[in-house]
């Protein structure tokens, strides 16, 4: 069984840019989150979406977006780059039912802003 | 303000020793506490977890402790491979349901079981 793929994996933009960040969940999964992992820090919550509603969203500024598609698969757009915003952003699915929160990652995206 | 802590950056352990891995966390909210371990250049794969009404799980050679007085739990690795160097990530989840829930990580530990 396929696990959760994520593209591009890498990508270098400059300051100002758009970005979009692409993921497909394990199959059967109706849960994607997102996090942003910078170097050296642990994973930061992004957005959670279940069945294609947003159901929780962490401390991002608006350039940070996101939506989830009927096949569950799901998109993040970042606008208006930042020098910081460079990192390594990590999709991951589940179920969505239960409480455990056990989370299955991708690979990631590693963005580099210039 | 970090919820979730590991203060040890860095591990090194002799194969076939214990190693074990230490996390505090703050919020009382939380009610499962996850594990996960990353290797250089892939994203976190889940280890182990345990849910804040016990004390201690167990699968193999890993088996996580839980203090809830304390909010401490750790990880312990019995006997290290060479293969555990990875850096160890302690996460809590927090939210309503399956479907609205997130994890709180924290920085991780880094471990290097030396042959």
């Amino acid at each position: 069984d396929a696990g959760v793929t994520q593209s591009p994996t890498h990508l270098i933009k400059t300051r100002g840019q758009h970005v979009t960040l692409r993921c497909s969940p394990i199959s059967g999964h109706k849960s994607v989150s997102w996090y942003q992992q910078v170097l050296g820090q642990g994973p930061q919550f992004i957005f959670q979406y279940y069945e294609k509603e947003e159901r929780g969203r962490g401390n991002f500024p608006d350039r940070f977006s996101a939506r989830q598609f009927p096949n569950y698969s799901s998109e993040l757009n970042v606008n208006a780059l930042l020098l910081g915003d460079s990192a390594l952003y990590l999709c991951a699915s589940s179920t969505g039912q239960g409480i455990t929160g056990e989370l299955f990652f991708g690979e990631g995206s590693r963005l580099t802003v210039l | 303000d970090q919820q979730v802590k590991q203060n040890s950056p860095s591990l090194s352990v002799q194969e076939g020793r214990i190693s074990i891995l230490n996390c505090d966390y703050t919020n009382s909210m939380f009610d499962y506490f996850l594990w996960y371990k990353k290797y250089p250049a892939e994203g976190p794969t889940f280890l182990i977890s345990i849910s804040s009404i016990k004390d201690k799980n167990e699968d193999g050679r890993f088996t996580v402790f839980l203090n809830k007085s304390a909010k401490h739990l750790s990880l312990h690795i019995v006997p290290s491979q060479p293969g555990d160097s990875a850096v160890y990530f302690c996460a809590a989840s927090v939210g309503s349901a399956g479907n609205n829930r997130k994890l709180i990580w924290g920085l991780g530990t880094s471990l290097a079981v030396n042959p």
